[in-house]
C-alpha cells in the first residue's frame, strides 16, 4: 500500500522554464509534508516543507503547494537550473505520538533533468 | 567529520552470510534512523534510536535485521543470513533533537540528516 505516490519516474525541462513535480498521498492523517532532493551517490538533503495549516510556502526558487482536499503537494522550481538536476523524494509524516518515532514516508521519486 | 558518515560505501555479500553496516551520526546528535531503499524506490523506515534506546523498531522486516546503538552516539545495523531480496541502499540518518512523544519537535522542524548510504548486494 503505497501511502505517498510520484507517478512521474523522469521529467525533463529546459533551462530557465519552470519545473512541476507532483505528489499524491492517501493517508489523512498526515499533516507535514517534506520534499528532499538526492544527488548520485549521496543521501537526500531536505528542500522544502509544509504544513498542513497552509496551502503555500516559498523558499526563493522552490515553493511548495498542498491540496488537501485533493491530497496532493506539488514542488515548483522557477526558473530552473543545471543543477537543481536529481532525484527528489516527496515525504509526509502524522503527527507525533505518545510513543513511536516521527517516520516519513517517502514517495518513489522523480528524476528532474534540466537541459541547456 | 562535519556530516553523518557511513560505511563501507559498497558491500557484496553471497546469500546466507551476515553483514554489518555502520553509521557514524552528528556528534551530539540524539535521533538516529536507518531507512532502507530499493532499487527504484523512495526509502523507507527501518528503525529509530533515541540516544541509545531503540524506541521504534517496527519497519525492521524479518528477525534477521538487528540494531544496535550501545552508547548513544556509533550505529551498527546488521543483518544475518542475508537473502538476495535484501539487496538495497541502506540509509542512516541523525538529528539533534528527540523525535518521539507528542509534543516532541516536529522532523520537518529539526533538519533531519542523512549519510550516503552503503549499497548492498547480496548474489
Amino acid at each position: 500500500d503505497q501511502q505517498v505516490k510520484q507517478n512521474s519516474p523522469s521529467l525533463s525541462v529546459q533551462e530557465g522554464r519552470i519545473s512541476i513535480l507532483n505528489c499524491d498521498y492517501t493517508n489523512s492523517m498526515f499533516d507535514y509534508f517534506l520534499w528532499y532532493k538526492k544527488y548520485p551517490a549521496e543521501g537526500p538533503t531536505f528542500l522544502i516543507s509544509i504544513s498542513s495549516i497552509k496551502d503555500k510556502n516559498e523558499d526563493g526558487r522552490f515553493t511548495v503547494f498542498l491540496n488537501k482536499s485533493a491530497k496532493h503537494l506539488s514542488l515548483h522550481i522557477v526558473p530552473s537550473q543545471p543543477g537543481d538536476s536529481a532525484v527528489y523524494f516527496c515525504a509526509a509524516s502524522p503527527p507525533p505520538r505518545v510513543q513511536g518515532a516521527q517516520k516519513l514516508v517517502f514517495g518513489q521519486g522523480t528524476r528532474l533533468t534540466i537541459n541547456p | 567529520g562535519a556530516g553523518v558518515s557511513q560505511s563501507p560505501r559498497y558491500k557484496v555479500a553471497k546469500r546466507g552470510q551476515d553483514v554489518a553496516l555502520r553509521c557514524d551520526p552528528i556528534s551530539g546528535h540524539v535521533s538516529l534512523f536507518w531507512y532502507q531503499q530499493a532499487l527504484g524506490q523512495g526509502p523507507e523506515f527501518l528503525t529509530y534510536f533515541q540516544n541509545e534506546a531503540q524506541l521504534d523498531k517496527s519497519g525492521l522486516p524479518s528477525d534477521r535485521f538487528f540494531a544496535e546503538r550501545p552508547e548513544g552516539s556509533v550505529s551498527t545495523l546488521k543483518i544475518q543470513r542475508t537473502q538476495q531480496e535484501d539487496s538495497a541502499v541502506y540509509l542512516c540518518a541523525s538529528s539533534l533533537a528527540p523525535l518521539t512523544g507528542r509534543g516532541s519537535a516536529r522532523i520537518t522542524n529539526e533538519k533531519l540528516f542523512f549519510g550516503s548510504g552503503t549499497q548492498l548486494s547480496v548474489l
